[in-house]
């Protein structure tokens, strides 16, 4: 069993639809989270943090649910722009190594 | 902005050949990481630094593969000799505290053929 995992979608929604991924970790010991972007064979870039209050940048929104060890991104109002492979990460490990989950894709149309 | 910069951008090899890749991190930024990821799937880490030291290499194929980062500061990947498996994506990412999210270079295509 994979530490992290992702359904690897795709996820194809029209715009202005609200979208959620799910990642679950199997490390109870992972202290922290986060959730990347990463667009067709570019680099993965920093999208937020998780924290286990929960938080929100703009249109999204990062739940933890450490009971149940999930991850969760929600996409409000989706745009074209957010057409990207999101990749969930959980710190693991004595010196806080970071593991990808194998990302899910979200294809909006218009 | 402060970026992690990494050279080459693509290499084309044959097997067998051996083949070199750098990564300067960001100014600061004492963890360092080499990831590898084939198309479709998440990246792979393949070696964490802490300053100069090596603090993971477990999924590192030893036999071919070394990293190094003699002042702390940039490094560099080898693998020798290559194979037609070893064509990836290796990505080099670096971050100011353990801990903390990772930002990362633009990465090297690598094509072994």
């Amino acid at each position: 069993r994979k530490e992290v995992e992702q359904d690897p979608g795709p996820f194809n929604v029209p715009e202005g639809a609200t979208v959620a991924f799910n990642c679950t970790y199997s490390n109870s010991a992972s202290q922290s989270f986060f959730w990347y972007r990463q667009d067709c064979r570019k680099e993965p870039k920093l999208l937020m943090s998780v924290y286990s209050s929960g938080n929100e940048d703009g249109r999204f929104t990062a739940q933890l649910n450490r009971a149940s060890q999930y991850i969760s991104l929600l996409i409000r109002d989706s745009k074209l722009s957010d057409s990207a492979t999101y990749l969930c990460v959980a710190l693991s490990g004595g010196y806080n190594k970071l593991i990808f989950g194998a990302g899910t894709r979200l294809a909006v149309h218009p | 902005e402060a970026e992690v910069a990494q050279s080459p951008r693509y290499k084309i090899t044959e097997k067998s050949q051996a083949v070199a890749f750098w990564c300067d991190p960001i100014s600061g930024h004492a963890t360092l990481y080499w990831y590898r990821q084939i198309l479709g799937q998440g990246p792979e880490l393949l070696v964490q630094f802490q300053d100069e030291s090596v603090v993971d290499d477990s999924q590192l194929p030893k036999d071919r593969f070394s990293a190094e980062r003699l002042k702390g500061v940039d490094s560099t990947l080898k693998i020798q000799p290559a194979e037609l498996g070893d064509s990836a994506m290796y990505l080099c990412a670096s971050s100011l505290v353990r801990g903390q999210g990772a930002f990362f270079g633009q990465g090297t295509r690598l094509t072994v053929v």
